[in-house]
């Protein structure tokens, strides 16, 4: 049973191109995340979502836009792609215990742009 | 936010322990410490979580010390499965935000 799961896992595209990516989480969380990954290994954060509420949300271009359908799902588009957007994107979900807080990522989605 | 410093890199053998240790010299009183490890091509995946002191589990420790501007991830016994990118971060105290640092990377060899 995968607990957080991205689709596509890998995606190619062009530039000026729309594109989605999916995520699922079936540990009953309330919160989901965003990450980007560059090419030097940097986690960023993007976006954070609680309860379908947007509670984060970092200096990223506006060609980013989170999704939230439901409670276990996150869907990150992104509009008019440029290269600069090429990296890794990982999900995560957390649950908060008190004020310790874990994080579970999902497999990530390696987007490239040519 | 409380930024992390860590060494980009360290080497190790099999069968050693591993220290790495952390720097979060505005770390806040509510906030907590916290490490992940990340395989290539994977995710981050959780280790241990901590506030002051020091932390057991199954996997590592985590040794902080009173003033609790850094920490140290100790690995006891490394494998070569260990290989891997070691981040700390810290929690804010409202706890919404994961401030990831560089990581360090670990190379365990034979």
């Amino acid at each position: 049973d995968t607990a957080v799961s991205q689709t596509p896992k890998y995606l190619v595209t062009q530039m000026g191109n729309d594109k989605s990516i999916k995520c699922e989480q079936n540990l009953g969380h309330d919160t989901m995340y965003w990450y980007k990954q560059d090419s030097k290994k940097f986690l960023k954060i993007m976006f954070s979502y609680n309860n379908k509420e947007l509670i984060i949300n970092e200096t990223v271009p506006n060609r980013f836009s989170p999704k939230s359908p439901d409670k276990a799902h996150l869907n990150l588009h992104i509009n008019s792609l440029e290269l600069g957007d090429s990296a890794v994107y990982f999900c995560a979900s957390s649950f908060r215990e008190g004020s310790q807080e874990t994080q579970y990522f999902g497999p990530g989605t390696r987007l490239l742009v040519l | 936010l409380a930024k992390t410093t860590q060494p980009i890199s360290m080497d190790s053998y099999e069968g050693q322990e591993v220290n790495i240790t952390c720097s979060h010299n505005n770390i806040a009183t509510n906030d907590y410490i916290t490490w992940y490890q990340q395989f290539p091509s994977q995710g981050p995946r959780f280790i241990i979580q901590g506030y002051k002191t020091k932390v057991t589990n199954e996997v590592a420790s985590l040794f902080i010390p009173a003033d609790r501007k850094s920490s140290t991830l100790s690995l006891p016994r490394v494998s070569l499965s260990d290989t891997a990118v070691y981040y700390c971060l810290v929690i804010n105290n409202a706890g919404n935000m994961l401030t990831f640092g560089g990581g360090t990377r670990l190379m365990v060899k034979p």
